[in-house]
């Protein structure tokens, strides 16, 4: 079955310091990958997407993903967390061409203290 | 900005109504698709919409339903609300191939 997982429902850091999101997915064709970041009250914003090539890809906002096979994995980074990036992260996965088909995941809750 | 925008942001409905959101495509988008997203959820697909058909549908009942216009807006229509029903329902558009999908604000539906 098609899925996505993120093992962390809330995660909390102080500002500056370095952040990583965790995101594990099954799916049985190759995925395309998403993350995206939703503010309170706010729709989804995409951050950043992996379709192929260079394993590693750089996003908007400063974030970076590293897509590993092996592991079925597709984690969210950041160096210097800042205390607007308070927000709802959201893993997803899609088909080739059907990439507003999505599956997320349920989300984690990063909470930035100053 | 996105230039995906729904109606209404909230709406409070009774069990046993009826509802229907609206959403309005970014410019040139051909295809729509609804999520639903409850409280401390990732969103669920519902259904998608291209050129004015249901092209794929999540595990939904047929309660849920859809149109898409001409002008490539759409509505989601829900009948018989549920209690369980209450959730911020989201639509995106994107151009059918294209890569990325565009999200609006939601609208908050509370069945009480």
């Amino acid at each position: 079955a098609q899925s996505v997982t993120q093992p962390d429902i809330h995660i909390t850091v102080s500002e500056g310091a370095s952040l990583e999101l965790r995101c594990n997915y099954s799916y049985g064709a190759t995925p395309y990958l998403f993350w995206y970041v939703q503010s309170p009250g706010q729709g989804l914003q995409l951050l950043l997407k992996y379709f192929s090539g260079d394993t590693l890809v750089q996003g908007i906002k400063g974030f970076e993903a590293e897509f590993k096979r092996s592991q079925s994995s597709f984690n969210l980074r950041k160096p210097s967390v800042h205390w607007s990036d308070a927000a709802e992260y959201f893993c997803a996965v899609g088909a080739h061409m059907n990439t507003d088909k999505l599956i997320f995941g349920t989300g984690t809750r990063l909470q930035v203290f100053p | 900005e996105t230039g995906v925008t729904q109606s209404p942001t909230h709406l409070i409905k009774t069990r046993g109504q009826q509802v229907t959101l609206r959403c309005s495509s970014q410019s040139g988008h051909n295809t729509v698709s609804w999520y639903q997203q409850a409280l401390g959820q990732g969103p669920q697909f519902i259904f998608q919409y291209y050129r004015e058909e249901e092209n794929g549908r999540g595990n939904f009942p047929p309660r849920f339903s859809g149109l898409q216009f001409p002008n490539y807006s759409s509505e989601l229509n829900v009948n018989a609300l549920e209690l369980d029903d209450s959730a911020l329902y989201l639509c995106a558009s994107s151009l059918v191939g294209d890569t990325e999908a565009f999200f609006g604000q939601g609208t908050r539906l509370t069945v009480v």
